[in-house]
């Protein structure tokens, strides 16, 4: 267990609908990352937030947002869904301000999406 | 960013050891090296890092070439377990961590 908690586990929904996919990174960690990862391309990083402001953003679509709160849970929010958003979402925390070079990231186990 | 190349799958025999290898030509002289596995069905999980030393932990070793354009993950003995995609990534300060397509490892009974 990495202490990561993500939820839901599955959601199943049609496509030009909402959701949002909620994390709870491991006590104490300050640094939340969003991954998504589709069987064509891979592990993909989204966003990062530290201590609730962004800190760098990936391949992540103008459809797609995220914030981190106060209580550093982070939610990522998907919007106007397509077939091709069906994926598995990563989220992961590190203690650091994840800039470091040498930090570790902790997973956790990940939200199914599936776009019907 | 410095990009690394590893083999796409590769097979061990369980309680054997696996060495599993990554080109990263153009590394820079701050990049780490990060390793990372995939088991089924699970989020990635930290395996190993080092800069220029080689490394040892209860999970695996990290042996890095002296010119460090080159390293390979290392375990000294394999399980069922272990099956799964292992991925070498470089980071350096200031930069967010990415995946590549990794390597497949498949453990035999």
């Amino acid at each position: 267990d990495s202490g990561v908690t993500q939820t839901p586990k599955h959601l199943i929904t049609a496509t030009g609908q909402r959701v949002t996919l909620r994390c709870s990174p491991r006590s104490g960690d300050l640094s939340v990352y969003w991954y998504q990862q589709s069987l064509d391309q891979g592990l993909q990083f989204l966003i990062q937030y530290y201590n609730g402001e962004e800190r760098a953003k990936g391949n992540i679509l103008e459809r797609f947002s995220a914030q981190q709160f106060p209580d550093l849970h982070s939610e990522l929010n998907l919007s106007s869904l397509e077939l091709g958003d069906s994926a598995l979402y990563f989220c992961a925390s590190s203690s650091s301000s994840g800039m470091g070079a040498n930090e570790k990231l902790f997973f956790g186990s990940g939200t199914q999406l599936s776009v019907l | 960013d410095a990009k690394t190349t590893q083999p796409n799958s590769m097979e061990s025999n369980e309680e054997e050891p696996v060495h599993l290898p990554c080109n990263h030509s153009t590394i820079s002289g701050t990049d780490y090296i990060h390793w990372y596995r995939q088991l089924p069905s699970q989020g990635p999980e930290y395996v190993i890092h080092g800069l220029t030393s080689n490394v040892n932990n209860r999970m695996a070793s990290l042996a890095i070439a002296e010119d460090r354009k080159s390293s390979t993950l290392i375990l000294h003995r394999a399980t069922l377990r272990d099956a799964a995609v292992y991925y070498c990534i470089l980071r350096d300060l200031g930069n967010d961590m990415r995946f590549g397509a990794g390597t497949r490892l498949t453990v035999k009974p």
